[in-house]
């Protein structure tokens, strides 16, 4: 079966840097999406992460290693925007098209 | 800018009632999905659409059926709403057979009574 973890709840300084983790136990791995979702919004897409490896955008990285199903996406120069759901998603081959499975998110808190 | 559209932000239903969600994408997308978001669940697949007409069950459909006769179009039909079935339900559209990433909408918060 299709199974994704990450924890709950983190809490983070502004200006900081924190990291977010994410592990997997999935068939027919096709890559891993990290979205972001701020209260009361749909999810907005991140990262995106097939080869292992780190991929670099601004302010975020995500990693990716698909021998051990794990996955982080990094944060730095935390701002207080930054406040949001972060979902991890993995993307699995669903008979007629890939399908996103999502884990049950991180709700990251930025303190002053 | 891309974009998916869901028909109401908030709708509040009785137990039994037929309710209908519409949701409209102007990318020209072959893929469009239906999520439920819950507290403690995250998002859950019901169903999702690869073409016009052509439809196949996530991974929780009981009590729901979907639509699609115009490729830019998904409804997702509750036959006869029950209170378990209140929830956010969001829609998302993606390009092509490999899937990639999914654009949502703003989603639709449904409460049955």
């Amino acid at each position: 079966g299709q199974n994704i973890d990450q924890p709950t709840e983190m809490t983070a300084t502004e200006g900081a840097i924190v990291q977010i983790n994410c592990t997997y136990q999935t068939s027919g791995f096709n890559g891993l999406f990290w979205y972001q979702q701020h209260a009361g919004e749909a999810p907005t897409f991140l990262s995106y992460n097939v080869l292992d490896g780190l991929e670099e955008k601004g302010r975020f990285s995500s990693f990716l290693s698909r021998s051990k199903g794990y996955s982080y996406l990094l944060l730095k120069e935390l701002q207080m925007k930054d406040s949001a759901s972060y979902l991890c998603a993995v993307s699995h081959y669903g008979g007629a098209t890939n399908k996103l499975i999502f884990g049950t998110g991180t709700l990251l808190a930025v303190q002053p | 800018d891309v974009k998916v559209t869901q028909s109401s932000r908030y709708l509040v239903k009785r137990t039994g009632e037929k309710v209908f969600l519409e949701c409209v994408q102007d990318m020209d997308h072959e893929n469009m999905f239906w999520y439920r978001q819950d507290p403690g669940l995250g998002l859950r697949l019901i169903y999702f659409s690869y073409d016009v007409k052509m439809k196949e069950k996530g991974d929780i459909p009981e009590g729901y059926s979907v639509s699609r006769e115009k490729k830019e179009r998904f409804s997702l039909i509750l036959e006869s709403a029950s209170t378990n079935q209140t929830s956010m339900y969001l829609c998302a559209s993606s390009q092509g057979l490999a899937g990639g990433e999914q654009y949502f909408g703003p989603g639709t918060r449904l409460t049955v009574t």
